[in-house]
């Protein structure tokens, strides 16, 4: 069975300093991750995804992720935080033996002003 | 065109009222889903279909009964509504078995208020 979970359901950052929401996981097998950010009232929209390829993942709006298998884990980062950005931000695990995507209690971000 | 579309977007009804909620998928995937998302933003996954056939049933309970009339759509209908019942359901699709696509589409979901 696999599992995410995201430390800290509340994060507050300046406008212009970095971005770092943390997810671990828990998997037997090896796992495809995602972040997914959700604006309110909408719907979620993929940021980024690890499928085994390039352990660093590139997303959009400048958010990136790295894949760490000593550590399970697969931090969110974005260097320089806009107003734009404060959203749900969901971390989620799913493999390719399975028909299901877990997601963790996602992370609420704040930009201050 | 919208991938990933569900009505209606706001669902307002009495306890003990049954409701449909619809989706449709553009994308030609073969497996649909249907999550619920709480007040506190917790999604759970409900139901998992695959090329029509469900796959996933995660302890739902039995008034909760989806239908795939083909991979394109995975609606969703509840019997007997209860005030716990109010939530966001999401639609999303995705193609298991790709992974370079690996990765669920969402629709913008469904408000269900039970009052």
């Amino acid at each position: 069975a696999q599992s995410v979970t995201q430390l800290g359901s509340h994060v507050s950052v300046s406008e212009g300093a970095l971005v770092l929401l943390r997810c671990n996981y828990s998997s037997s097998v090896p796992p495809y991750l995602f972040w997914y950010v959700q604006y309110p009232n909408q719907g979620l929209q993929l940021l980024l995804k690890y499928t085994s390829a390039a352990t660093l993942v590139k997303g959009i709006n400048g958010f990136e992720a790295e894949f760490k298998k000593s550590e399970t884990s697969f931090h969110l980062t974005k260097p320089s935080a806009h107003m734009s950005d404060a959203a749900e931000y969901f971390c989620a695990v799913t493999t390719s033996g399975t028909y299901k995507y877990i997601f963790g209690t996602g992370t609420r971000l704040k930009v201050l002003a | 065109d919208t991938a990933v579309s569900q009505t209606p977007k706001y669902l307002v009804t009495q306890m003990g009222n049954d409701k449909s909620i619809k989706c449709e998928q553009n994308l030609g995937h073969d497996t649909m889903y249907w999550y619920k998302q709480d007040s506190k933003k917790f999604l759970k996954i409900m139901f998992s279909y695959n090329n029509k056939e469900l796959i996933i049933n995660e302890t739902v309970p039995n008034r909760f009964s989806p239908k795939s009339p083909d991979k394109a759509h995975l609606n969703l209908h509840i019997n007997s509504l209860e005030l716990g019942d109010s939530a966001v359901y999401f639609c999303a699709s995705s193609q298991k078995w790709d992974t370079d696509n690996e990765k669920l589409f969402f629709g913008s979901g469904t408000q269900l208020s039970v009052l």
